[in-house]
């Protein structure tokens, strides 16, 4: 199973609501990532975390919060979020973080409109 | 930040005809990457090719890597529609962990 599995696929929220995206992969692999995409722009790096453990923030606002809760699932939550929040938020997986030569899996994304 | 620059920002060819799109980058890499991205939907791997290989190929695809110019270029041969799609190159910078930056992308339509 080399799949990458996101919910939901869309989401709108108020600027007052809290929402959570969920990722989910079964291939194993110990590091995961989320990216942040605006159109027409290209990905983003957010967040990597490494053997569950948050290793890079890309200096990300605090009203993301990401959760690893096993080395399968990755979390995002979403507290507060801003208009110019709204993109396709993409999570994606690699086998070894440690800087090897590995290429990442991506989900399909949730598009997040915030209102 | 950005680190890698692509040209150009979109093609337009038809089916059969060769279709290349270069990458610059600003710092030294560990790896450099190629993804497609349909539509609004995920990114897929195509390609990666590490900083001291030159060359490699996979099906239709060739990519160059020049590390002293910092930059590549991905060839896809006999292009079909089905290969319409937008095209990232990926830094993987030597950080110790695996942190990609993408390039701003090169948009390919490919008319029957």
């Amino acid at each position: 199973d080399t799949e990458v599995t996101q919910t939901p696929k869309h989401l709108v929220m108020g600027m007052t609501n809290k929402k959570s995206l969920k990722c989910e992969q079964h291939m194993g692999h110990r590091a995961m990532y989320w990216y942040k995409q605006k159109a027409k722009k290209p990905p983003e790096l957010m967040f990597v975390y490494s053997y569950e453990k948050l290793s890079i923030n890309e200096s990300v606002p605090s009203r993301f919060s990401p959760e690893c809760p096993n080395s399968s699932l990755l979390n995002l939550h979403l507290h507060a979020l801003q208009p110019e929040d709204s993109a396709l938020y993409l999570c994606a997986s690699s086998q070894d973080p440690t800087g090897s030569s590995y290429e990442q899996y991506f989900g399909p994304g949730t598009r997040l409109t915030v209102t | 930040s950005q680190q890698g620059e692509e040209d150009p920002q979109a093609l337009s060819i038809q089916e059969g005809e060769n279709a290349t799109m270069n990458c610059s980058y600003k710092t030294s890499i560990n790896n450099l990457q190629w993804y497609r991205q349909n539509s609004g939907r995920g990114l897929v791997h195509l390609i990666l090719i590490r900083s001291n290989e030159r060359e490699k190929h996979s099906g239709r695809l060739r990519v160059t890597l020049d590390t002293s110019k910092k930059s590549s270029s991905l060839l896809i041969t006999a292009s079909r529609a089905a290969d319409t799609a937008s095209y990232f190159c990926a830094t993987d910078l030597n950080t110790g962990f695996q942190k990609l930056v993408f390039g701003t992308g090169t948009r390919l339509l490919v008319s029957p």
